[in-house]
């Protein structure tokens, strides 16, 4: 079975110039999660989706980032504009949903942004 | 709000030696508790999980106990090898909130 997919791996862009990322999730997961993880510390949530919808949106900074999960499959991350604070791993996560017995989130690869 | 307290590291072990990673929560109402390891240049992989309290999770030689009383949840492994040297995350989920809780991560060295 093929795992969370994610691209691009890496991504080195300047200052206010817009980024975007996606995010495969696991087949049949319904519950997608995008994390932000900084150098040296643990993953962060930024939002994440019961399907279409976004749940839990309250950490993602909204005057910059944007995210869409259209026809509650894929994902995108948009950041626009980037800025230098920005440069961090993305991590995408799936689970199959949120009740406990189905809660355990698959993890993709993650993108590495660094922003110049 | 909920949180996650670990050990610093870098824990330095040499090989077959007994492993101890410490951590500590703190959440609203049961939560679940999991470790998550990151190799080198790969993703995070969960380790193992417990979901109530005196569960203990196993995988790969790794346990780990949900000790409700002292709300922790260290991990433990008998007998290091090189291969196992990573860095490994406590998390929790919340009954209000279902996305995973990350500790700092401990960075686990092991040498031949």
């Amino acid at each position: 079975e093929a795992g969370v997919v994610q691209s691009p791996r890496y991504k080195i862009i300047e200052k206010k110039q817009p980024v975007a990322f996606w995010c495969n999730p696991i087949s049949g997961h319904n519950t997608l999660y995008w994390y932000l993880q900084n150098l040296g510390q643990g993953p962060e949530l930024l939002i994440r989706y019961e399907n279409e919808e976004a749940v839990d949106d309250s950490q993602l900074p909204k005057d910059r980032f944007s995210a869409e999960r259209l026809k509650g499959v894929d994902s995108t991350l948009k950041i626009q504009p980037a800025e230098l604070g920005d440069s961090a791993v993305y991590l995408c996560a799936s689970s199959l949903g949120s009740h406990p017995t189905e809660e355990t989130q698959y993890f993709g690869p993650g993108t590495r942004l660094l922003v110049l | 709000g909920d949180s996650v307290t670990q050990m610093e590291g870098p824990v330095t072990l040499s090989e077959e030696a007994f492993l101890t990673i410490n951590c500590t929560y703190t959440a609203t109402g049961y939560p679940s508790l999991f470790w998550y390891v990151q190799y080198p240049g790969e993703g995070l992989q969960l380790l193992l999980k417990a979901t109530k309290a005196d569960d203990k999770g196993s995988n790969k030689g790794f346990e780990a106990t949900y000790r409700k009383e002292t709300t922790s949840f260290h991990l433990e492994k008998g007998s290091v090898q090189v291969s196992d040297s990573a860095v490994y995350f406590c998390a929790l989920t919340s009954t209000g909130r279902r996305a995973l809780t990350f500790g700092s991560g401990t960075r686990l060295q092991v040498q031949p």
